[in-house]
């Protein structure tokens, strides 16, 4: 099964670029990477999706290496309103679309 | 406007009685999903359907049951709460299964006396 590992917790001063690697070592060829944003009391809202190499949109890049078992969200010039948990999550196309939230990071933007 | 909805928002109940959590999605997703939420343990998935009348375990599905007779909705039932069924929980849906992006709702807080 696709589990993930990420940090538990992250501080970062205001404007400044944090980067929160995933490691899921055992990725399947199928499954995607999905990052997601909760705040608190909130459901989470998708950030990016990817399946390797690079994906950019208005909010965050996402970095993913050859060998996929791992992936870097990376969230330019953070601000107070980026203090959230990020979750990492690989779909699992082989146990017929399970999922596996694990506990996310919790990032801390520091003005 | 594209969303999940879930009902009650808030609930207090008792160990044993029976209660229901309704949750709704308007934009034809196939898949629908249920979630717990605890401090320490993140989110975690109690049952998803892949389609109408199509259901299946997630990690922790022991003391819920869920039904899916059409496609929009997907009730979760406590047939008998007990208090560690305390906790957050959350209806998703995507259009389909692993490789889209789910749609939460806001989360509906139960707590079991």
């Amino acid at each position: 099964l696709a589990k993930t590992t990420q940090p538990i917790s992250m501080d970062s001063y205001e404007g400044q670029e944090v980067n929160i690697t995933c490691s899921h070592n055992n990725i399947a060829t199928n499954d995607y990477i999905t990052w997601y944003q909760q705040f608190p009391s909130q459901g989470p809202r998708f950030i990016i999706q990817g399946y390797k190499t690079k994906v950019t949109n208005e909010v965050a890049s996402l970095f993913i290496p050859a060998d996929r078992k791992s992936s870097t969200l990376s969230l330019p010039r953070v601000s107070l309103s980026d203090t959230a948990v990020y979750y990492c999550l690989v779909g699992d196309t082989n146990t017929g679309n399970q999922f596996y939230f694990g506990t996310g990071t919790s990032l801390t933007v520091i003005p | 406007e594209a969303q999940v909805t879930q009902n009650p928002r808030y609930l207090i109940t008792v160990t044993g009685k029976k209660l229901t959590v309704t949750c709704s999605q308007n934009m034809n997703h196939e898949y629908m999903s249920w979630y717990r939420q605890d401090p320490g343990l993140g989110l975690r998935q109690i049952y998803y359907s892949m389609n109408v009348e199509v259901t299946d375990k997630g990690d922790v599905p022991e003391g819920y049951k869920v039904s899916r007779k059409e496609k929009r909705n997907f009730p979760l039932i406590l047939e008998s709460p007990s208090p560690n069924q305390t906790s957050l929980y959350f209806c998703a849906s995507s259009l389909s299964g692993a490789e889209n992006i789910q749609y939460f709702g806001a989360g509906t807080r139960l707590s079991v006396l």
